[in-house]
């Protein structure tokens, strides 16, 4: 199974409050868990990416949290600001041995009201 | 940080004509560059992977006489939509890997609005 389910599809939260995204994953061979965030119309950037060696992984306001054996990885944006709101994709990849290709989430589209 | 750029960043076309989009990676090399498509709300679909000097490698469906792709240097990657067809209407977004580091990490160009009236 290749497929990354990634939900809610879309997340309304208040400024300051802590979004929650989740991914679940069914291949075992995948070994790159990353997060990207894209604005309208703009090219996914690269949020905060975490390997399976490890079961959290901060980088200022955002953390990726994985669970190897139930093969889930959420993303938690604390404080979370109108200036987050964005489509956020989670993506996983088994490196050379896919040729490094990511495979997607459906997306979730995050609104935080002022 | 790694900037990958795409020229044009938007483009309309008259139906059966044929648009080429260009994918460059600013600072840094790349052996290896993905192009996408991604319809409106929807994710990223990943079409073909394009690898320096050699022919790329398309996803199932991806029709690869209509989507040319190549991959003439080390900062250039070219994306044709040959006889393009109000089908083909969508963004388009390249990234590429560094070479010589991660192989994991893609960075992603701005993407290219193509509508074909």
């Amino acid at each position: 199974q290749q497929q990354v389910k990634q939900s809610p599809q879309s997340l309304i939260v208040q400024k300051g409050g802590i979004s929650i995204i989740n991914c679940a994953y069914e291949n075992t061979a995948f070994d790159y868990f990353p997060w990207y965030q894209q604005f309208p119309g703009k090219g996914p950037a690269l949020l905060i990416a975490i390997r399976p060696d490890v079961s959290e992984k901060k980088e200022g306001r955002f953390t990726i949290s994985f669970n190897k054996s139930a093969k889930q990885f959420s993303l938690h944006i604390m404080d979370s600001q109108p200036g987050d709101s964005a489509t956020y994709f989670c993506a996983a990849s088994s490196g050379e041995t896919s040729g490094s290709r990511l495979t997607f989430g459906e997306g979730t589209q995050l609104t935080v009201n002022p | 940080g790694a900037v990958v750029s795409q020229h044009p960043s938007w483009v309309i076309c008259k139906s059966g004509t044929s648009v080429k989009i260009e994918c460059r990676s600013l600072d840094f090399q790349a052996t290896t560059m993905f192009w996408y498509r991604q319809f409106p709300k929807q994710s990223l679909m990943l079409m073909a992977t394009s690898n320096e000097g050699s022919k790329a490698t398309y996803e199932q469906g991806v029709e690869k006489d209509k989507f040319l792709i190549n991959h003439a240097s080390l900062t250039l990657s070219t994306l044709t939509v040959t006889s393009a067809h109000p089908e083909d209407s969508s963004f388009y977004i390249c990234s590429a890997i560094v070479s010589g580091y991660s192989t994991d990490t893609q960075y992603f160009g701005p993407g290219t609005r193509l509508t074909v009236l």
